[in-house]
C-alpha cells in the first residue's frame, strides 16, 4: 500500500513553454501533498505544500505564478512549470500524506526529471 | 531554522564491511527522522522511520538510532553488499521535512 505515481517520469521541453507533472496517490487518499526539488548532489527542497480544496502555501523564495500547484482531488495533485527556462531543469519530487502532515509518514513519488533545452 | 548535515559526502567501502552513516540536525523539537535510499535519477525508498519518542529502529541489516537531544542520528548497515550502492538521505520532520544533502555509498565487490 501507500502508493504515490509522477508522470511523466522524464520530460523535455522547449524554453518559453509549460510543463504539468501529475502527482497521484493509487491506494489511498491524500489530505496534502508536497512538491520537492533536488539539484543534483543537493539535498532535496520543499517548494510548496498543496491541500486538497485550498491554495498551496509556497516556501520563501519559490515563485508562485511560475510553479502552479493544483491540488484538486484527494487523489492528485499537479505541478505546472510556466513559461520554462534552463534553470528550471531539475528533478521534481512529490510526496503525498493520509493524515495530519505533521504526524504522518510521506509517501514519496519516483520523481520526474525535468530538462528545458 | 532547521538544517540537517550528512557526513561524510561520500564512503567506498569494500563487500562485508559495516557502514555507518551519520546526521546531524540543529534543531531538536522534531517529531521524527526518517532515513530514504535514493538510487541515481531514481526517486526516494524509505528504509527506516523513528518517530521522536523513540531510540532506535532496525529492519534486517539496517538500524538507524536517534538521540534527539544532540541532535545526532547514526544508520547503521551490516555485511554491506554492493546492492546497497545508493546514496542515503537523512530527513527530520519539524514543521517540515528537511533533508541532508546525502552520503554517496559505493560497496566495492
Amino acid at each position: 500500500g501507500a502508493v504515490v505515481s509522477q508522470h511523466p517520469s522524464r520530460v523535455i521541453c522547449k524554453s518559453g513553454t509549460s510543463v504539468k507533472i501529475e502527482c497521484r496517490s493509487l491506494d489511498f487518499q491524500a489530505t496534502t501533498m508536497f512538491w520537492y526539488r533536488q539539484f543534483p548532489k543537493k539535498s532535496l527542497m520543499l517548494m510548496a505544500t498543496s491541500n486538497e480544496g485550498s491554495k498551496a502555501t509556497y516556501e520563501q523564495g519559490v515563485e508562485k505564478d511560475k510553479f502552479l500547484i493544483n491540488h484538486a482531488s484527494l487523489t492528485l495533485s499537479t505541478l505546472t512549470v510556466t513559461s520554462a527556462h534552463p534553470e528550471d531543469s531539475s528533478f521534481y519530487i512529490c510526496s503525498a500524506v493520509a493524515g495530519e502532515a505533521s504526524s504522518y509518514e510521506q509517501y514519496f513519488g519516483p520523481g520526474t526529471r525535468l530538462t528545458v533545452t | 531554522k532547521q538544517e540537517v548535515t550528512q557526513i561524510p559526502a561520500a564512503l567506498s567501502v569494500p563487500e562485508g564491511e559495516n557502514l555507518v552513516l551519520n546526521c546531524s540536525f540543529t534543531d531538536s523539537a522534531i517529531y521524527n527522522l526518517q532515513w530514504f535510499r535514493q538510487d541515481p535519477g531514481k526517486g526516494l525508498t524509505s528504509l527506516l522511520l523513528i518517530q521522536s519518542s523513540q531510540r532506535e529502529q532496525t529492519s534486517g541489516r539496517l538500524n538507524a538510532s536517534l538521540d534527539k537531544s544532540s541532535g545526532r542520528s547514526t544508520l547503521y548497515i551490516a555485511a554491506s553488499q554492493p546492492g546497497d550502492s545508493a546514496t542515503y538521505l537523512c530527513a527530520v520532520e519539524s514543521y517540515k521535512l528537511s533533508f541532508g544533502a546525502g552520503t554517496t555509498v559505493t560497496v566495492r565487490a
